[in-house]
């Protein structure tokens, strides 16, 4: 149980191309969504957290106006990384929880390539 | 101090041997405690959840967790070189729920 769906795994694009990530919680309702960004060698850095049908809660320093994040239904969350250049590149993870105190499970994540 | 500490490593042990891992907290109001395997270039995987002081055994993993000293830990018995990976501890951050990692402990298990 408590399988996400993340997809596509991999995306190679030019600079100045918009990319969505799709997170898809299979076999249970995910009241929030997550979104980490992972550099090499480094920990996990949360992005944002994201209620359905409310507005996403950024860290600080996230741009919201470049991460885009809609949380349309308890089972879908999606991030759009507008206008993306190779510092973007990065793996990103998504990850979902039922409710408060409960874990996250997480994606498998989606490697991203800005050449 | 860092929210979630835990010790770099690496945390070399034959294959066979039991495998611990610390970690402590800052937070004394934690409410939920959990230990993530990342393997590289993956995502991470949760392998125990733990909410009470005591031990919490799944297979060949038991967590431990004391409030009192703000401490967790994972044993891993029967170390196999598959156990090798990066062990996350995390802990629920009240009251914005968010999870805080600790930056992980490189486990090499040797054949």
């Amino acid at each position: 149980g408590a399988v996400v769906s993340q997809h596509p795994s991999w995306v190679i694009c030019k600079s100045g191309t918009s990319v969505k990530i799709e997170c898809r919680s299979l076999d249970f309702q995910a009241t929030t969504m997550f979104w980490y960004r992972q550099f090499p060698k480094q920990s996990l850095m949360l992005m944002a957290t994201s209620n359905e049908g409310s507005k996403a809660t950024y860290e600080q320093g996230v741009e919201k106006d470049k991460f885009l994040i809609n949380h349309a239904s308890l089972t879908l969350s999606t991030l759009t990384v507008t206008s993306a250049h190779p510092e973007d590149s990065s793996f990103y993870i998504c990850s979902a929880s039922i409710g408060s105190n409960q874990p996250q499970h997480f994606g498998d994540g989606t490697r991203l390539s800005i050449l | 101090q860092k929210e979630v500490e835990q010790n770099s490593g690496p945390l070399s042990v034959p294959e066979g041997a039991i495998a611990s891992l610390n970690c402590t907290y800052s937070d004394r109001g934690s409410q939920s405690f959990f230990w993530y395997r990342q393997y590289s270039g993956k995502s991470p995987e949760l392998i125990m959840s733990i909410y009470s002081n005591g031990d919490k055994e799944d297979g060949r993993f038991t967590a431990q967790l004391n409030k009192a000293s703000q401490y967790v830990s994972l044993l891993i018995r029967d170390s196999q070189p598959s156990d090798s990976a990066t062990y996350l501890c995390a802990v629920i951050k009240v009251p914005r729920q968010k999870l805080v990692f600790g930056t992980g402990t490189r486990l090499l298990v040797s054949p």
